[in-house]
């Protein structure tokens, strides 16, 4: 049973392009949140998701930042015209419908030239 | 004030030690309480889940005072691999579920 995968592992961006970061949630996992980790400090809730639905997205800033979780396919976070302060360390996490514990992915590092 | 608090650290110890952290959280309504470990540039990963009563999983206990809001940890006969960076975790809102992070106590320990 694979874990959480997200893709991908680095990405590098100069300021102004757009970032996609994917996650894929374990099997039989239907709930997804993305968390931020900015350097040298906690991780930070942006989102939560279910299939086709936003439940929560009080941790993310008001501009340039999506996130998505289709049907069908992986979740996306999407930032566009990134920033230099955008560069962290992008957590995925996933749960079932039930249950409380969330199960992280490796994340996405992302740094912005 | 944070809404989960850590002491930072390190702590540094010799294997075999015992070493206890300790965390506090600033909402009474809290529901759901969590201990991580995270490695270097890795993801968080779960140790324990923590409640009142009380929970134990190897050489690893954990404990909640609701009362005083205060969380614990205890590593007995730590080992070289126990070092690593311990994240006290929150659920503030069980609707909402999401994850409130300290900024986590890191362990260090020395052969």
């Amino acid at each position: 049973n694979a874990g959480v995968m997200q893709n991908p592992r680095h990405l590098v961006r100069r300021r102004g392009q757009e970032a996609r970061l994917r996650c894929s949630p374990m099997k039989g996992h239907s709930h997804v949140y993305w968390y931020r980790q900015l350097p040298e400090e906690g991780l930070k809730f942006m989102v939560y998701l279910q299939k086709e639905n936003i439940i929560d997205e009080s941790g993310m800033p008001k501009e340039r930042f999506s996130a998505e979780f289709p049907k069908e396919g992986p979740s996306i976070l999407r930032i566009q015209q990134v920033v230099r302060g955008d560069s962290a360390a992008y957590f995925c996490a996933s749960a079932t419908r039930f249950q409380e514990t969330q199960y992280f992915g490796p994340g996405t590092r992302l740094l912005v030239l | 004030r944070k809404e989960v608090e850590q002491d930072p650290g390190p702590f540094n110890v010799p294997e075999g030690a015992t070493v206890a952290f300790n965390c506090t959280y600033s909402n009474s309504a809290s529901q759901s309480f969590f201990w991580y470990r995270q490695d270097c540039r890795k993801e968080p990963k779960l140790l324990m889940s923590v409640y009142s009563s009380g929970n134990e999983d190897g050489r690893f206990t954990a404990q909640l005072n609701r009362a005083s809001q205060y969380i614990s940890l205890l590593i007995r006969d730590s080992k070289l691999s126990d070092s690593a960076t311990y994240l006290c975790v929150v659920i503030r809102d069980t609707g909402r579920r999401a994850l409130t992070f300290g900024s986590g106590t890191r362990l260090q320990v020395q052969p």
